[in-house]
Order: structure tokens, then C-alpha cells, then sequence
């Protein structure tokens, strides 16, 4: 299995500062990276796919970079609603999950 | 609109069977492969199962804690996958959610997940 290390598990952050969380993978997995968004007691939501694709609906302040085994997300200004936790997952093969990462005030 | 509604949960002893269900609709249920996910209260997301659709030959995956206690099917003509759990375990304990898929695990839509509490 591939295993996805993120950095750093947890972070303490104001509104309007610019967050990057990193993750990386145990070997290459070209651009098969995906980000999701989890709210305390809520669905994960897709955020990020194949690296560096926005999806549908999510505000451009976040975005998303890499490719191999070094994979970064990006929130350019922090919302209110962005503190949550937020995992990296590969599917470049058997699906893998990181730890997460809890961004909190 | 896409929906993925997950039922079957519940409280169970250990070593017992429980099937969990994933009702679909908004899509074209038989295009998709669908996975299973879980996470245990407090921990990260674990993927558990996957099964392609029929063009992939429906496909089958199981995360290594699971394989050969677990057993995910569908049902294209009632828009539905199971998720047949055996020899439960108490790290078992979990919300479980289904999610659908196409080429690459993507998880674009999740249902909102259904608790299963194994314990004596």
C-alpha cells in the first residue's frame, strides 16, 4: 500500500492567513491526489482531484499542487468556515487516506 | 440531484454479521463503481471495498483488515450496494459511508453515513 504522510497534523490559524498543508506519498503516484474538506460530524467533501483540479463549487481560495510524491493544498485566505480537518488521499492505487490535518483557530 | 443514502447500521456483539445498504439515485447507478469507506470515532478515513461496475467486471477490493470478513455487491436494477459484514469485530466500530466512483477513486459524492457499533 501507498502510505500519505501529512504535514502538519494539526495548526492553529487566524482568519485571513494564507495555510498550506503538505502531503506526501511513500512513492510516486504522478497527479492521483485528491483533498477533502470534514467538518466536525460531517460528510467529507471533495475539494481538490488529481492534484491541482478545483471542483465544482468550492471557492477558489483553495487550490491544490504537486505531482509524484510531494502534493501541497493551499488556502490563499482563511474563511471562517474553512477550520476543519482535511486528509489527502492517492488514487493512484489501492486507495489510501493521511492522517488529516485539523486547522483551528 | 445525486444522493447516496446508507442504512443498516446499528449495534452488534462481536463475531455477528451485520448488512449495511447504499440507496442511490441522481445518476446512472450502473456506470459507477462504489466504495465503502469507514471512520472509527476520532480517526482518519479508512477505505474498505470497492466493486467496479459491469463494464469493469465488477470488480472486487477489500482493505487487508477486512478481506474475508467482508463481501460488497450491487444490484444495477434497484440502484443499490451492500456492504455483508461478518465476524465483527470491535475495530469494526465506525461510521461507514458509501461513495461512488469512476475511473480513478474520486469521491465526489458521499452519503451521510451510518454508524455501526460492534461491542458485547
Amino acid at each position: 500500500d501507498i502510505q500519505l504522510t501529512q504535514s502538519p497534523t494539526s495548526l492553529s490559524a487566524s482568519v485571513g492567513d494564507r495555510v498550506t498543508i503538505t502531503c506526501r506519498a511513500s512513492r510516486g503516484i504522478s497527479v492521483y491526489l485528491n483533498w477533502y474538506q470534514q467538518k466536525s460530524g460531517r460528510v467529507p467533501k471533495l475539494l481538490i482531484y488529481e492534484s491541482s483540479n478545483l471542483q465544482s463549487g468550492v471557492p477558489s481560495r483553495f487550490s491544490g499542487s504537486g505531482s509524484g510524491t510531494d502534493f501541497t493544498l493551499t488556502i490563499s485566505s482563511l474563511q471562517p468556515e474553512d477550520f476543519a480537518t482535511y486528509y489527502c488521499q492517492q488514487s493512484y492505487s489501492t486507495p489510501t487516506f493521511g492522517q488529516g490535518s485539523n486547522v483551528e483557530i | 440531484e445525486v444522493q447516496l443514502v446508507e442504512s443498516g447500521g446499528g449495534l452488534v456483539q462481536p463475531g455477528r454479521s451485520l448488512r449495511l445498504s447504499c440507496t442511490t439515485s441522481g445518476f446512472s447507478f450502473g456506470d459507477y463503481c462504489m466504495s465503502w469507506l469507514r471512520q472509527a470515532p476520532g480517526k482518519g478515513l479508512e477505505w474498505v471495498a470497492s466493486i467496479g461496475s459491469k463494464a469493469d467486471n465488477e470488480r472486487l477490493e477489500y482493505a487487508a483488515s477486512v478481506k474475508d470478513r467482508f463481501f460488497i455487491s450491487r444490484d444495477d436494477s434497484k440502484n443499490i450496494a451492500y456492504l455483508q459484514m461478518s465476524t465483527l469485530k470491535t475495530e469494526d466500530t465506525a461510521v461507514y459511508y458509501c461513495s461512488r466512483w469512476r475511473i480513478q477513486t474520486v469521491y465526489d459524492y458521499w452519503g451521510q453515513g451510518t454508524l455501526v457499533t460492534v461491542s458485547s
